[in-house]
């Protein structure tokens, strides 16, 4: 079946500018999660949203950083007036609903910002 | 608040040779934990996972790992690697409120 899928795949933009990066999880899946990679600093979790539970926003790294989950399915990660340290990959990752137990995240490609 | 620490940011071996790739979490309760794989070029998957029971986890291509409460570690080892395991390694860690901590990742390069 079809994965996490992510788009665009790269996204090259200049300073200042706000970008939209998408995410559409598995179907079936509540729970949706983004996170960001940069060189040297590992994965870092942004955002996390639970079906109609209000979002996990405590990774947010700044207000220019915003996220948004339609419908219970697709999210979009927006990056308002973009500054050269948002370059990184953004990863997207889904998972099936929680009960206190595990449900294994499943990770999109991601999405490769460069901001010059 | 949770965190996982991986000691070691690179580590080459050579081929056939065995790995531990280290890791440290800290957490004030009861845990899951994880090592999850990115092969150059790919996205992330999951290797293996502690949730409960035996603390020697056995996943995917001969990677195993031990879960020391007393320690606070989870270290993966393989008695063996391949040219194929060339790839970052991450460890993580959550509370079950499904926010999943990444540790900084650990590069394995294996040498001919």
């Amino acid at each position: 079946g079809a994965g996490v899928s992510q788009s665009p795949s790269n996204k090259v933009t200049e300073k200042g500018k706000d970008v939209e990066l998408r995410c559409d999880p598995i179907s079936g899946h509540t729970a949706l999660y983004w996170y960001r990679q940069s060189l040297g600093q590992g994965l870092e979790f942004l955002i996390y949203f639970q079906g109609n539970s209000a979002p996990d926003k405590s990774g947010l790294p700044s207000d220019r950083f915003s996220a948004e989950r339609t419908g219970g399915s697709v999210s979009t990660l927006t990056i308002q007036r973009t500054q050269q340290e948002d370059s990184a990959v953004y990863l997207c990752a889904s998972s099936l609903a929680s009960s206190g137990g595990f449900n294994e995240q499943f990770f999109g490609p991601g999405t490769r910002l460069t901001v010059l | 608040a949770q965190s996982v620490t991986q000691l070691d940011s690179q580590v080459p071996v050579f081929e056939e040779a065995p790995v531990e790739l280290r890791c440290n979490y800290s957490s004030s309760v009861s845990v899951y934990l994880f090592w999850y794989v990115q092969y150059p070029n790919q996205g992330l998957q999951l290797l293996l996972k502690y949730l409960s029971g035996s603390t020697l986890v056995k996943g995917i291509n001969g990677f195993e790992a031990e879960f020391n409460k007393s320690q606070t570690s989870f270290h993966l080892r393989k008695p063996s690697v391949h040219i194929s395991d060339t790839a970052e390694y991450f460890c993580a860690v959550t509370d079950r409120d499904d926010k999943i901590i990444f540790g900084k990742g650990t590069r394995l390069h294996i040498l001919p």
